[in-house]
């Protein structure tokens, strides 16, 4: 069963960082393009970052271009998004997400539950 | 950036109605690239549709996908108590990005 467990959300002050993890299991990690993506409480999905298989593509939208960066140690079957400049709409659950390919352009299959993050003074 | 525009809003139907969701693109879309997704409240979202008309594994065949170029349709046949939720397309040709998304409610 794939499993997907994020970590790392909370409260941060506007300009602080974070870095979420995500931990997978039951599938071969290293084969497949992760994906995380975010939603506003109440609000729609907003595709955040994507990287590929072996980490050598890498994708960010153009709201988080320059502040946020997705990795992966794929030894470790962790994907990570380091989030730095943190801004007020940056707040909301962060989901990580895995792709049907290697590569990025393919839809996500599985998703995790998310994790909460609240950037507020 | 390709905007993908859903109709409508909100959707009020009965148990048993047929549902058409509709999504459009600023720009054409392969086919290959358009998708479909569940989500209810509380929960992550669902892979429904995948490739514009192919059901993911364990999609009932109530649901259905279809469309072309910068029009695309997800269709509930007979709608059941669990598919009142709210429903996304997503295109990943051009980067990716997701619609605002229809709410289906119960009427």
């Amino acid at each position: 069963e794939v499993q997907l467990l994020e970590s790392g959300g909370g409260l941060v002050q506007p300009g602080g960082s974070l870095r979420l993890s995500c931990t997978a299991s039951g599938f071969t990690f290293s084969n497949y393009a992760m994906t995380w993506v975010r939603q506003a409480a109440g609000k729609g999905l907003e595709w955040v970052s994507a990287i590929s298989d072996r980490g050598d593509s890498t994708y960010h939208a153009d709201s988080v271009e320059g502040r946020f960066t997705i990795s992966r140690d794929n030894s470790r079957n962790t994907l990570y998004l380091q989030m730095n400049s943190l801004r007020a709409d940056d707040t909301g659950r962060y989901y990580c997400a895995k792709g049907s390919d290697r590569v990025v352009t393919a839809p996500i299959n599985h998703w995790g539950q998310g994790t909460l993050v609240t950037v507020s003074s | 950036e390709i905007v993908l525009t859903q109709s409508p809003g909100t959707l009020s139907l009965s148990p048993g109605e047929r549902a058409t969701l509709s999504c459009r693109a600023s720009q054409s879309v392969s086919s290959g690239f358009l998708a479909w997704y569940q989500q209810k409240p509380g929960q992550a979202p669902r892979l429904l549709i995948y490739g514009t008309i192919s059901r993911a594994t364990g999609i009932p065949d109530r649901f259905s996908g279809s469309g072309s170029g910068t029009e695309f349709t997800l269709s509930i046949s007979r709608l059941e108590p669990e598919d009142f939720a709210v429903y996304y397309c997503q295109q990943f040709v051009s980067s990716i990005t997701f619609g605002q998304g229809t709410r289906l409610e119960i009427k």
